[in-house]
């Protein structure tokens, strides 16, 4: 059962325009997001991350909202550069839930392509 | 430079037999992580460890061993038992469970 979800594959935008990736979560005790970019045989990078006191966290041209009511986080790129292009992760785990999950659940990521 | 090694970048077993993939960071991260990559797959957690000397399963553990003898070191093993062993291996380590920092990765084939 998929607890972190992504169900675009894959996303196309023009360069300079907003790029938008969703996740979809089911674990209601997954309180720490974040947010990996990856290009092929390489290991993901990270990018950016929310915790669920939070609903919203910006740095530099991504920010990453999340509505815990609805269970959805998004990563918002703008402007939108070639070199965005990569396969983007959605990933969440219960640092703050009191125990000690150290684990990290990620989701099955999404393509983005970014045309100049 | 601080960072997470591993070794090597590509591999080939022979069916049957067992090989040991290495990771190490100089990172002082507490945890540890072995998650593999397979295409449509997402990233599929095998170990993790918390703290040296103890390792939990993750998500696939099932063909695979690990062992934390250091708090620098997490080599994973991959097991004649390990039907599938053909991925992308990957390791990472965090301070607690915050972001985690990933190696390069290792791209095993079994011939």
């Amino acid at each position: 059962d998929q607890q972190v979800k992504q169900n675009s594959p894959s996303l196309s935008v023009q360069e300079g325009r907003i790029s938008i990736l969703n996740c979809d979560y089911t674990n209601s005790m997954f309180d720490y997001f974040l947010w990996y970019k990856k290009y092929p045989a390489e290991g993901p990078t990270f990018l950016i991350s929310i915790s669920s006191i939070k609903d919203k966290n910006e740095d530099g041209r991504f920010t990453v909202f999340l509505n815990k009511s609805a269970k959805h986080l998004s990563l918002h790129i703008v402007p939108s550069q070639p070199g965005d292009s990569a396969v983007y992760f959605c990933a969440a785990s219960g640092e703050n839930s009191g125990g000690s999950n150290y684990k990290l659940t990620f989701g099955k990521g999404t393509l983005l392509t970014v045309n100049p | 430079d601080g960072g997470i090694t591993q070794s090597p970048k590509y591999l080939f077993r022979k069916e049957g037999q067992n090989v040991t993939l290495s990771c190490e960071q100089n990172l002082n991260h507490d945890a540890m992580y072995w998650y593999r990559q397979d295409p449509g797959q997402g990233l599929r957690l095998i170990y993790y460890s918390q703290i040296v000397n103890d390792f939990q399963k993750g998500d696939i553990a099932e063909g695979y061993s690990v062992s934390r003898e250091k708090k620098e070191s997490f080599p994973l093993t991959v097991t004649s038992a390990q039907k599938n062993p053909t991925a992308f291996y990957l390791c990472a380590s965090s301070f607690r469970s915050t972001e985690a920092f990933f190696g390069q990765g290792t791209r095993l084939t079994v011939v």
